[in-house]
């Protein structure tokens, strides 16, 4: 089975734009979590989407957002960037049962100028 | 209040030989499970063991396994005959419940040596 795949793997931007990360869950997991990574905070939570619907939301302005497809693959957008939005962003997957293992993509990098 | 607790920031071990790198956790919810997972440089995060709170036995994977100690709510990882592959930050993670989120704990750094 393919692992979860994130799209771009790399990216920079400058403050005030905007960026929409893609992320493509194990095929047939039909949850997926976001979470940022940076060396201050560490690993915390953004949101769990599960067939389109989220589920749960971490404690991030609203600037964040994301959405599910019906293929289940999701995309989360930052607006108005800033320069503490610089991180690794992670999505993991799980499949349908709550206490499943979420199985983590190889993150995107995102730098904010 | 810290969900999980990592107290080693940074441990070295000699190759071949087992590490012990400690987990701590707190939670009110009697259904709980615990996660150990492996983040090498390159970022992405490799699940290793998982401990289910009613789980009686404690969780193995190859070279593995999880030492649960309920009454103690901790939950430390050992890892047998330590590869030069190990050297990763490895990271301790809870969800509590009917949640569907990980709490992370700080990790850990290991550096293995030759």
């Amino acid at each position: 089975k393919a692992g979860v795949t994130q799209t771009p793997r790399y990216l920079i931007k400058t403050r005030g734009q905007q960026v929409t990360l893609s992320c493509s869950p194990i095929s047939g997991h039909r949850s997926v979590s976001w979470y940022q990574q940076t060396p201050g905070q560490g690993l915390q939570f953004l949101f769990e989407y599960f067939s389109e619907t989220q589920r749960n939301k971490g404690n991030f302005p609203g600037r964040f957002s994301g959405r599910q497809f019906s293929n289940s693959r999701s995309e989360m957008n930052v607006s108005t960037l800033e320069l503490g939005d610089s991180a690794l962003y992670l999505c993991a997957s799980s499949g349908r049962t709550d206490q499943e293992t979420q199985y983590f993509g190889p993150g995107t990098r995102l730098l904010v100028l | 209040a810290q969900k999980i607790t990592q107290t080693q920031p940074g441990m070295f071990v000699q190759e071949k030989e087992a590490v012990t790198l400690d987990c701590t956790y707190d939670t009110s919810d009697q259904s709980y499970g615990l996660f150990w997972y492996k983040q090498p440089s390159s970022g992405e995060m490799i699940f290793l063991i998982y401990q289910g709170s009613y789980d009686e036995q404690n969780a193995t994977e190859g070279r593995y396994s999880l030492n649960f100690q309920k009454a103690r709510k901790s939950a430390n990882l050992v890892i047998s005959a330590s590869q030069l592959g190990d050297s990763a930050m490895y990271f301790c993670a809870m969800r509590e419940g009917n949640d569907y989120k990980l709490s992370f704990g700080a990790g850990t750094t290991v550096t293995v040596r030759a």
